[in-house]
């Protein structure tokens, strides 16, 4: 069975401030898919990263970050320089990539507030 | 359409009462998805389709959950005899495409139906 853990459920920072937000998971699988969705006050889900389990190349894309460590099972996610706008409920998922389960799992949420 | 629609946005029924909760993907998405986020929580699975047919529904909670797809777009997901428990946000979400790709279970998703049971 599948399983995503994000064990922090609330984080306050100020603006400017670094952030990372963890997610550890749990599968059999050889090949999954891992992805990171961002909840906003308004409720839509927006998808923000997905990444193969062959590829643990982190990545970077404007003020966001990925590190995936496929030897201790976790994808974290880290935002440079937070601003008020990235408030928001994180959400960690994990996918299977070759069988023929495609639902996402999703981790608990990580509920993140950037203060002014 | 530009994004997955769902109808209603909210929608306030009293125990043991029928609904009916509609969602219009993205044109030209084959795979549809219905999940329910309770308070606090994250999306949980409920069924898959792929074009008409349900392909997973192994997280449909009990047979008063049932959902249909009959021409492989609009999807409505139907709950009989309403129970308190089932109040929860109800998401739809489509992907594009298959197994495998750059498109591979990236699903989007659509602002939810509210549903609350009193």
């Amino acid at each position: 069975a599948q399983k995503v853990t994000q064990a922090q459920t609330e984080i306050s920072v100020v603006e400017k401030e670094d952030v990372t937000l963890d997610c550890v998971y749990e599968t059999r699988d050889t090949t999954y898919y891992l992805f990171w969705y961002k909840q906003p006050p308004s409720g839509e889900l927006v998808f923000l990263i997905r990444r193969n389990s062959f590829d643990e190349q982190n990545e970077i894309s404007g003020r966001y970050s990925w590190n995936f460590q496929k030897s201790t099972s976790s994808f974290n996610f880290t935002i440079t320089a937070s601003q008020v706008v990235d408030s928001a409920v994180y959400f960690c998922a994990l996918s299977e990539a070759l069988t023929g389960r495609r639902a996402l799992t999703f981790g608990s949420g990580t509920r993140l507030q950037v203060q002014p | 359409g530009a994004g997955v629609s769902q109808t209603p946005s909210n929608k306030v029924t009293e125990k043991g009462k029928y609904v009916e909760l509609r969602c219009d993907p993205i044109s030209g998405h084959t795979a549809l998805y219905w999940y329910r986020q309770s308070l606090g929580q994250g999306p949980e699975f409920l069924i898959y389709f792929q074009g008409t047919g349900a392909a997973d529904d192994s997280g449909l909670p009990n047979d008063r959950f049932f959902a249909v797809r009959p021409e492989g777009s609009v999807s409505t997901l139907k709950i009989q005899r309403t129970e308190r428990g089932d109040s929860a946000v109800y998401l739809c979400a489509s992907s594009s495409s298959g197994r495998t790709g750059s498109g591979a279970n990236v699903l989007t998703f659509g602002a939810g139906s509210r549903l609350t049971v009193l």
